[in-house]
């Protein structure tokens, strides 16, 4: 979907590093998301926000920041990053809590 | 917790073949969404049920809503080289705040 960007695409660190990954959108979706995927796990939330200035944790949110100063804007930050914490990351947005969410196309991470 | 599972984790099929994947929850589900990752792509949504018993249909694909909503299936008539992918679903539990995504299905074609 043009209307959500993730930055960067892939992503080398080290453990201990701080790292943020970027997401955009055009559409004025009160609703974001993050996720990570993972062999065997599926997708799990991260942290969500329902509005700007609004976040919340999901299912996995230790070890990780979000912010959402714009409606716009949804950076996710892993501050002392860890090899567990190599995985593909997903952002998303929505209208509505309920409705479709659309994705980015999704930040690989690796954590050496 | 929240408890869905989605059955197979992985299906191969000669093309041609038919394909179903379930998605079963252990409570009560208001809305139930369906999406489609090809390989090193992102997930994308293609349909959602929110009625019990629901039946829709998308040219080969049949998602159907379970009576007591509480599970759902995905079923391919005739496979495609297309359809190779991950289908997962989505649901949204009665009071939660938001969609869990099951394990997902992998699906092969094989030509």
């Amino acid at each position: 979907d043009a209307g959500i960007t993730q930055s960067p695409r892939y992503k080398i660190t080290e453990t201990g590093r701080q790292v943020t990954l970027m997401c955009h959108q055009t559409w004025s979706h009160s609703y974001m998301f993050w996720y990570r995927q993972d062999l065997g796990h599926g997708l799990r939330l991260i942290y969500y926000s329902a509005a700007a200035d609004i976040t919340d944790k999901g299912e996995v949110p230790d070890g990780y920041v979000v912010s959402r100063s714009k409606t716009e804007n949804f950076p996710l930050t892993l501050e002392s990053a860890t090899r567990s914490q190599t995985s593909v990351y997903f952002c998303a947005s929505t209208p509505g809590q309920a409705q479709p969410q659309h994705f980015g196309d999704g930040t690989r991470l690796s954590i050496l | 917790g929240q408890q869905v599972m989605q059955i197979p984790q992985y299906q191969h099929v000669q093309e041609g073949e038919d394909f179903t994947t379930y998605c079963n929850s252990s409570t009560t589900l208001s809305n139930i969404q369906w999406y489609k990752q090809r390989p090193g792509g992102h997930p994308v949504f293609l349909i959602q049920l929110v009625k019990s018993g629901e039946v829709k249909k998308q040219k080969r694909l049949t998602f159907q809503f379970g009576e007591a909503k509480k599970n759902s299936s995905l079923h391919i008539t005739a496979t495609q080289t297309t359809d190779v992918g991950t289908y997962f679903c989505a649901v949204l539990q009665t009071g939660a705040n938001n969609l869990f995504f099951g394990t997902g299905t992998r699906l092969t074609v094989i030509p």
